[in-house]
């Protein structure tokens, strides 16, 4: 059972917009910053998102980041086959004294 | 361009050590702005944090793994360290270093990650 929830799926046709959710509580999401990274088949996670809602250099405007109280959530837009991957958040958590992740989401692209 | 790269034994027999190596380039480990730290990956499951260390041995563990896992590191090969003791199988998984960017004074986000090395806890 991970510290962060998320939904195991998601699923959208190419152009379309998917959210992705992720809940924490307040010894992480409520008091610190989250992350958000994408993994595809067989290769390292590569960071996404991070601070809630910056893009590191050379990510697509059409991933977006956000966060309310416990919660964030990852959005995106102009769905393409490249997209489908699993999708991370994550959060320093001050009780546990270290990093905890979502069980990650699959996003498949219809 | 910073790079990480793991490096170990792919196979390690159960109530062994598994011993691991991140070997940074392009950056140094002696940053004062960075953590660095080890995340793994079973098959087919998610991402588990197990520990992070500061340049000056400043360690964080996860409570789950604290009693079998070590990290350390040494500036002067750039690099750091993974040690996970009495392994068992429910430890095969894909070991990942990646850098903790903590230059806002909270951590976050894992920017740089090596490609990872596969470990198969067997006899």
């Amino acid at each position: 059972q991970s510290v962060l929830t998320q939904p195991p799926s998601a699923s959208g046709t190419p152009g379309q917009r998917v959210t992705i959710s992720c809940s924490g509580s307040n010894s992480n999401i409520g008091v610190t910053d989250v992350s958000w990274y994408q993994q595809s088949p067989g290769t390292a996670p590569k960071s996404l998102i991070y601070r809630n809602n910056q893009r590191p250099s050379g990510v697509p405007d059409r991933f977006t980041g956000s966060k309310s109280g416990t919660s964030a959530s990852l959005a995106i837009s102009g769905l393409r086959s490249e997209d489908e991957a699993d999708y991370y958040c994550a959060s320093w958590d001050d009780s546990v004294g270290g990093w905890v992740f979502g069980g990650g989401t699959k996003l498949t692209v219809l | 361009q910073l790079q990480l790269q793991e490096s170990g034994p792919g196979l390690v027999k159960p109530s062994e050590t598994l011993s691991l190596t991140c070997t940074v380039t392009g950056g140094s480990v002696s940053s004062r702005i960075h953590h660095w730290g080890w995340i793994r990956q079973s098959p087919g499951k998610g991402l588990e944090w197990l520990a992070n260390i500061y340049y000056t041995g400043h360690t964080h563990y996860n409570p789950s793994l604290r009693s079998r896992i070590t990290i350390s590191v040494d500036t002067s090969n750039n690099q750091f360290y993974l040690d996970v003791n009495s392994v068992t199988a429910s430890d095969t998984a894909v070991y990942y270093c990646a850098r903790d960017d903590i230059s806002t004074g909270f951590h976050g986000p894992l920017d740089y990650w090596g490609q990872g090395v596969l470990v198969t806890v067997s006899s």
